[in-house]
């Protein structure tokens, strides 16, 4: 099965918003609320930010939000800090004997 | 808090096996979870290889699956990953991690730092 299908990079300024999209199919990311989206910082293991669509861990802060529409998933970050500068991958469950695929990552610039 | 850390060796030759463990500490892995290994080539993105219940059920990713073992020892709360006949292709930063999921779906809330294996003669 292939990568779920993420744009290769996305900027913005402090203080704007960016959305990052994460298509799949109907047998994963159209069949499951079950999209997940990893921030990674270089160097550094990546950091669970958004679960099963639009759920945040405890401590993420609520300038991440998930959403979905059809086979496609959108993570959206508001008021952009430079912190927020790193890799993301968003990755579903995929059902069958493929279970889980990740998205090929979104670099993002701040 | 949880905490998971990767040991292995660094370097393995060509069609030779990667072994590699992971130790847990702050959670019992026979309390629950599934718990996985994700690897990441250099420069690349982020791959699953695969999964343990803390049964001891496991999952494989298709492509990797006539190669790889995953396996428990709850009495040290560690788990581990064998992957034979490596070749260059399976140098990458390997992660172990919990996921919380209610199935097999990458939650992976928890993980440990990653280590470099270099597959090289």
């Amino acid at each position: 099965q292939s990568a779920l299908t993420q744009p290769a990079s996305v900027s913005g300024s402090p203080g704007q918003s960016i959305t990052i999209s994460c298509t799949g199919t109907s047998s994963d990311v159209g069949s499951y609320n079950l999209v997940s989206w990893y921030q990674q910082h270089p160097g550094k293991a990546p950091k669970l930010m958004i679960y099963e669509g639009s759920q945040r861990p405890s401590g993420v802060s609520n300038r991440f939000s998930g959403s979905k529409s059809g086979n496609t998933a959108s993570l959206t970050i508001s008021g952009l800090q430079a912190e927020d500068e790193a890799d993301y991958y968003c990755s579903s469950h995929a059902g069958g004997s493929t279970y889980v695929i990740f998205g090929g990552g979104t670099k993002l610039t701040v | 808090q949880v905490q998971l850390q990767e040991s292995g060796p660094g370097l393995v030759k060509p069609s030779e096996t990667l072994s590699l463990t992971c130790s847990v500490s702050g959670y019992s892995i026979s309390s629950g979870y599934y718990w996985g290994w994700i690897r990441q080539p250099p420069g690349k993105g982020l791959e699953w290889i695969g999964s343990i219940y803390h049964s001891g059920s496991t999952y494989y990713n298709p492509s990797l699956k006539s190669r790889v073992t995953i396996s428990v020892d709850t009495s040290k709360n560690q788990f581990s990953l064998k992957l034979s006949s490596v070749t260059a292709a399976d140098t990458a930063v390997y992660y172990c991690a919990r996921d919380f999921g209610v199935v097999v779906a990458a939650n992976f809330d928890f993980w440990g730092q990653g280590t470099l294996v270099t597959v090289s003669s």
